[in-house]
């Protein structure tokens, strides 16, 4: 079936230091893409969303850029914080799929003081 | 923003109970509420897709008969994992369904002894 994975598993990072998020996905037929983020024990917090007609999107420190040609789909974070370190997941939502979002497999990331 | 909530936050119970699970979309009106599960260092996998007023969608390999989903209004849907057991220990999150993907609950800690 159609899938949506990850690069790394885990990625530590210095603080300060920039971010990047790899995502590959497989459906060709996705319109829509979300990175979110989830800490230990609690739900997905949405980030940031692009959508196939688009590809980059800049937001508050990160931006995500989509690749529809290699379907591929990061997330950077500049400035990485202490608080960024959780677990990051894109999600790819079809376009005959309604509100039904695919995930990918999640990377964690650790920032080092 | 939109909030969700999930009622319990966790739950321990004895193998062979019965569990229910809420999720309660706060300050917008949800038709479609999604229910999710997540095992350790894993992924979201889709359970179901809960409609309000007409049965929920299953996911393949989900059995209907043992995760009753009620979608009775608008800002309501709740999980009952039936006749539990060990296995189906487990962290489960709801989602409301809104236009861009953003509202996901806290999620449920479930363990069955």
């Amino acid at each position: 079936g159609e899938s949506v994975g990850l690069h790394l598993p885990t990625l530590s990072v210095q603080e300060g230091d920039n971010s990047i998020i790899n995502c590959a996905y497989s459906n060709s037929a996705s319109d829509y893409f979300i990175w979110y983020k989830q800490e230990s024990g609690k739900g997905p917090q949405f980030i940031i969303d692009i959508r196939s007609n688009m590809d980059k999107r800049q937001g508050q420190r990160v931006t995500v850029l989509l690749n529809k040609t290699v379907k591929h789909l990061s997330l950077q974070i500049a400035a990485t914080q202490p608080g960024d370190s959780a677990v990051y997941f894109c999600a790819e939502r079809g376009k005959a799929a309604g509100n039904k979002l695919t995930f990918g497999g999640g990377t964690r990331v650790l920032v080092k003081p | 923003g939109a909030v969700v909530s999930q009622h319990p936050s966790w739950v321990i119970c004895k193998s062979g109970t019965s569990v229910k699970i809420e999720c309660r979309s706060l300050d917008f009106q949800a038709t479609t509420m999604f229910w999710y599960r997540q095992f350790p260092k894993q992924s979201l996998m889709l359970m179901a897709t809960s409609n309000e007023g007409s049965k929920a969608t299953y996911e393949q390999g989900v059995e209907k008969d043992k995760f009753l989903i009620n979608h009775a209004s608008l800002t309501l849907s709740t999980l009952t994992v039936t006749s539990a057991h060990p296995e189906d220990s487990s962290f489960y999150i709801c989602r409301a369904g809104d236009p861009d993907e953003q509202f996901f609950g806290p999620g449920t800690r479930l363990t069955v002894l």
